[in-house]
């Protein structure tokens, strides 16, 4: 079992929908990141959470440290959200682990 | 653009032989993280430096190696390469200044290493 999973590995929206990516882990951690990586490569990183709920625009990320789970959420999709949503959760010793990231394409 | 420079943006090379890759971090950050990407193993952390030490280590095989510098930019060394050493390598840094393990993750754009 990977130490990192998230879910769905793909989705597919509708222009406007709402969209939710669950990323579920094994280990404790000190952080969490949800990171966005568009098709030429790039990686941005989104939030860094360690408790709590953060909201950037159009982008909210929770965390429930003692479930060990984490989401991101996207209001009002739009086609250039498509990317790949990757969670990666620093284990204290600071390893960052990864997880396979979701596949997200909005159509318009 | 997030700050950091990554050079070379692609490289193209034979398995046996020896690349280096460059970081810069941003301006400040005193933490610099490399990051593997391949196609079957996604992202893997290999090592992080901070403020000119070696940090943490991931899976980084032996024929990898990295340090950095005291004007804080880095170098990952990957010698007797083989095809599965191809993938994108990142680099990333974070300003720590509450310590070694704390701090925003700022990506450079990526070396895509080809070898053949």
């Amino acid at each position: 079992k990977n130490e990192v999973e998230q879910s769905p590995q793909n989705l597919t929206a509708q222009e406007g929908e709402f969209i939710t990516i669950n990323c579920s882990y094994s280990v404790g951690i000190s952080a969490l990141h949800w990171l966005q990586q568009h098709p030429g490569g790039g990686i941005v990183s989104l939030f860094m959470l360690s408790s709590g709920k953060k909201k950037h625009g159009r982008l909210i990320a929770t965390i429930n440290i003692q479930e060990k789970h984490s989401s991101l959420h996207i209001t009002a999709s739009h086609p250039r959200d498509s990317a790949v949503y990757i969670c990666a959760v620093k284990e204290y010793g600071n390893k960052l682990v990864f997880g396979a990231g979701t596949i997200l394409r909005v159509k318009s | 653009d997030s700050g950091v420079t990554q050079t070379p943006k692609h490289l193209i090379t034979a398995t046996g032989q020896r690349v280096t890759l460059r970081c810069s971090p941003r301006s400040g950050d005193l933490s610099v993280y490399w990051y593997q990407q391949s196609l079957d193993q996604g992202l893997q952390f290999l090592i992080q430096y901070y403020n000119g030490e070696e940090r943490a280590k991931g899976n980084i095989l032996e024929r990898f190696s990295a340090q950095q510098f005291p004007d804080l930019h880095s170098e990952l060394n990957l010698s007797s390469l083989e095809l599965g050493d191809s993938a994108l390598y990142f680099c990333a840094s974070s300003a720590n200044r509450q310590g070694p393990d704390t701090g925003e993750l700022f990506f450079g754009e990526g070396s895509r290493l080809t070898v053949l």
